[in-house]
């Protein structure tokens, strides 16, 4: 079945900071890659996502690139801020027929000023 | 517009006793979903409903959850009796369509003591 494994945590950097969380994955097809964060008190929102091998999805300065080869979704940012402290969840959804969603366990981030 | 939202964000329950968390979707979402995140591991799949339909009800632990969506509109996930394992942040979602992006709510944190 699908899996998603992911860095665990809790990771605490500096402000500017270089951030990576690791992010490897099991699937049968092409499936489309996820990564969702949760900010104190609120909901899961997509972060960025890419649907094919060798795609970069980026928002808000993080990015993440398919590596099918790898299996691989690592998350990067190049200098962090204290408003980037959430959870990351790397998330993946099959090309299947049931295309529901596979999450990893999520990685606490604390970015301190 | 509104977002996805959950009533209660917390419940403290003890063993045996029922609890019913209540999700009502972005208007005119079709698609609604429940996950949870038990004791900080993965965000996992527990059901979908398209309207007030269960499309896929294959991550439902055992019968001591029902769900349940009728009109079409709000969903509510029931546990009865509750078990302390059941603790856990339960997260509801929905989509226009199962391929297009999902909103999450923000929780409803469940302790079973």
């Amino acid at each position: 079945g699908n899996s998603v494994t992911q860095m665990e945590g809790p990771v605490t950097l500096s402000e500017e900071a270089f951030l990576t969380i690791n992010c490897t994955y099991t699937a049968t097809g092409y499936p489309s890659l996820f990564w969702y964060v949760q900010y104190p008190g609120e909901g899961l929102q997509l972060l960025l996502k890419a649907t094919k091998a060798d795609d970069k999805g980026s928002n808000k300065g993080f990015e993440a690139t398919y590596r099918k080869e790898t299996t691989s979704f690592h998350l990067e940012k190049g200098s962090v801020q204290v408003s980037d402290s959430a959870v990351y969840f790397c998330a993946l959804r099959s090309s299947g027929s049931a295309r529901q969603l596979t999450f990893g366990s999520g990685t606490q981030l604390t970015v301190l000023p | 517009e509104a977002g996805v939202t959950q009533f209660p964000s917390h419940s403290v329950i003890e063993k045996g006793q029922t609890v019913t968390l209540r999700c009502d979707p972005i208007s005119g979402h079709d698609n609604l979903y429940w996950y949870r995140r038990v004791m900080g591991k993965e965000i996992k799949f527990l059901l979908h409903f398209v309207k007030e339909s269960k499309q896929d009800e294959s991550g439902m632990p055992n019968n001591r959850f029902l769900a349940e969506r009728t009109g079409g509109t709000y969903s509510t996930l029931k546990v009865q009796p509750a078990e302390l394992e059941d603790s856990g942040v339960y997260f509801c979602a929905s989509s226009q369509d199962r391929n297009q992006k999902r909103y999450f709510g923000p929780g409803t944190r469940l302790t079973v003591l």
